[in-house]
């Protein structure tokens, strides 16, 4: 079945510096989603990106999805307390076909940041 | 976009005992799902509520485990059955279209 793999598991950082997360399918997607779970709270939604090679920027956070569709990757710039959470990638279930909101989550990466 | 509401947001049960989490959206939606997560863990996908159908279950995941209803675009239900310990665990739903919108949870302690 489809996997979508994700490093690292964990990432601390000091208040300032840079964080980046990537992650990896085994299969072609048609798209892929970033989600923010705050410690305690619920997975939000960031992003989706659809194109090949596509680059959206969000004020820090830059999301990259590369040429094949198969790769991922989300990027902090000067990261601050505020971005403390766990960051999942999250493509279309294989299964799923059209079916909007079925999704395979990756592991997800862990940010600490440390003021 | 919308807001998802779940009831109870944690409950500790006994062992086979069943438990009814009820989630509702404050708009309709097309598409209505139920996720595991353990903490400090990924989001596993349990089923798709179909409204008017029954259910669509992934693998490792049954029916008469979980069933799960979906009356209406705005409601539905989760019921895990004769609860065991392994079923502890943080149940979520999401609604929504190619953005999923999530519920708050329901911690579950099964002693």
């Amino acid at each position: 079945g489809q996997q979508v793999m994700q490093i690292p598991q964990y990432q601390h950082v000091q208040e300032g510096e840079d964080f980046t997360t990537y992650c990896n399918s085994s299969t072609t997607l048609s798209n892929i989603q970033w989600y923010k779970q705050r410690p305690g709270g619920h997975p939000v939604f960031l992003i989706q990106l659809v194109k090949s090679g596509e680059v959206k920027k969000q004020k820090r956070l830059t999301f990259q999805f590369g040429e094949a569709k198969k790769n991922s990757s989300l990027h902090i710039t000067a990261t601050q307390t505020t971005d403390v959470g766990t960051y999942f990638c999250a493509g279309p279930s294989v299964a799923g076909g059209t079916s909007y909101g079925k999704l395979t989550f990756g592991q997800g990466t862990i940010l600490t940041v440390h003021p | 976009s919308a807001v998802i509401s779940q009831k109870p947001s944690r409950d500790i049960c006994q062992r086979g005992t069943s438990l009814t989490i009820q989630c509702q959206v404050d708009s309709q939606v097309t598409m209505m799902f139920w996720y595991r997560q353990q903490p400090g863990q990924s989001l596993t996908l349990i089923a798709t509520a179909n409204q008017g159908s029954e259910a669509t279950y992934e693998s490792g995941f049954v029916i008469d485990k979980f069933p799960i209803s979906r009356p209406n675009l705005t409601f539905s239900t989760l019921t895990v059955s004769n609860m065991s310990p392994e079923d502890s665990s943080i149940y979520l739903c999401s609604g929504g279209g190619y953005e999923q919108f999530f519920g708050p949870g329901t911690r579950l302690t099964v002693l």
